[in-house]
Formats: C-alpha cells, structure tokens, sequence
C-alpha cells in the first residue's frame, strides 16, 4: 500500500496570507488528523476527519479549518497567517476506529515570513 | 479528556547503556498505548504499542510495560545504538476518542 502524502512539502508565506495544506491518507483509511510541530511543544492536535465530517477538534483558532473529500483526500487552511504558525504540520490516517495506529505522512514544513 | 505527561523531556546516554521514557496518563479507561519514534526530518513511525490486557510487550532490544494501576507506562530501550536517537512519543487512546493524546517527546540522544 502507498503511504500516506502530503503536499507541498515546503511552503513560504508572509504574515497575512491564506495556506491550503493537502493530505492524502492510507488507501481504505477514512480518519484523517492533522497536527502542528514546533520544536519544545511535541504533536499539538488540530482536527480529525471521518467520511467528510470533522469528528474531533483541538484548541486552535478558527484560522485554522478543514475539510475531507468523499476519497478520503484532506485539506487544511490556514488564514490571515501569523509568525507562530511556522511549524512542521503533519497528518496522519487510520481505519477511523479507537485504538489503532495512526500513521504519518511526511509533513509540510510552512514558513511564515 | 486524557491528559499525558512524558518524562525525561531529554535522555542522553551512551552507546551500549540502556534508556528508560516514562509516560502517565490520566484516564483509567485508555486502554491502547502506542510508542511513536521521529527520527530527525523524518516523519513519526509507530515502534511498538501494548493494550491494556497485556503487562509487557516486547521487540528485539525494545520493550514496554504497562501498569494500569498506577496508570503508567514506560518504553525500554537496551543495548543503545547512535541510530536509536530520535524523538520518541508515547500516546494513550480512550475507547470512542477515535485519536490518541500524546505525550510531549522525549530527545534521546546516544553517543558513541
């Protein structure tokens, strides 16, 4: 089976401007989650995705969206970008149910200039 | 919700000793525990996980042990090798959370 991919997978913006971040996940997998890395704060959750609906959500501003295609393909947007949201954002899949292991893509690193 | 706390943030250790990450969680009803390894510009990778039936797991030079008592658990890592330096996450997953809460990494470090 493929892996799971991310694109792009670097990206420079400037403060202010809007970013879509794309991930497709594992081939039968229909949870997708999203996650911010920053160096010293580890994997900060964002939102997961189940056939289309976001099931779960972290404490991020509503800059921060997004949305799951009837593939399975995710996007997420970031708007109105700040200097803080420099960080590595990764998303992971899994077959939607508690207790399986996720897996990664390689991540889109995003710097905010 | 599950909260998890990792410890040491940073292990430093030489080659041929053994590390030792520990990680509490908060909700007694977790009962899926996953240890992640990223490595340095590389993506996190599932090492090894134990549920919540099984007190100790192991694969090769690595293992892990689960106490649910005391609401604990802990990845051994023998023999170290410089390969084995990387971040290392541990995470613990409720039933119907549908997502694991991670622990903040642990930076291992093993020199040669």
């Amino acid at each position: 089976k493929a892996g799971v991919t991310q694109t792009p997978r670097y990206l420079i913006k400037t403060r202010g401007q809007q970013v879509t971040l794309s991930c497709s996940p594992i081939s039968g997998h229909r949870s997708v989650s999203w996650y911010q890395q920053t160096p010293g704060q580890g994997l900060q959750f964002l939102f997961e995705y189940f056939s289309e609906t976001q099931r779960n959500k972290g404490n991020f501003p509503g800059r921060f969206s997004g949305r799951q295609f009837s593939n399975s393909r995710s996007e997420m947007n970031v708007s109105t970008l700040e200097l803080g949201d420099s960080a590595l954002y990764l998303c992971a899949s899994s077959n939607g149910q508690g207790g399986y292991e996720q897996y990664f893509g390689p991540g889109t690193r995003l710097t905010v200039t | 919700g599950e909260n998890v706390e990792q410890h040491p943030s940073t292990l430093s250790v030489q080659e041929g000793d053994s590390a030792v990450i520990k990680c509490t969680y908060s909700d007694s009803a977790s009962n899926y525990f996953p240890w992640y390894k990223q490595e340095l510009g590389k993506r996190p990778q599932l090492i090894i996980d134990i549920r919540s039936n099984v007190g100790e797991k192991k694969d090769q030079r690595i293992a892990v042990t689960l106490n649910k008592t005391a609401k604990h658990f802990s990845l051994h890592i023998t023999e170290t090798q410089p390969e084995d330096s990387a971040v290392y996450f541990c995470a613990a997953s409720i039933p119907g959370s549908y997502i694991p809460t991670f622990g903040r990494g642990t930076s291992l470090i093993v020199h040669p």
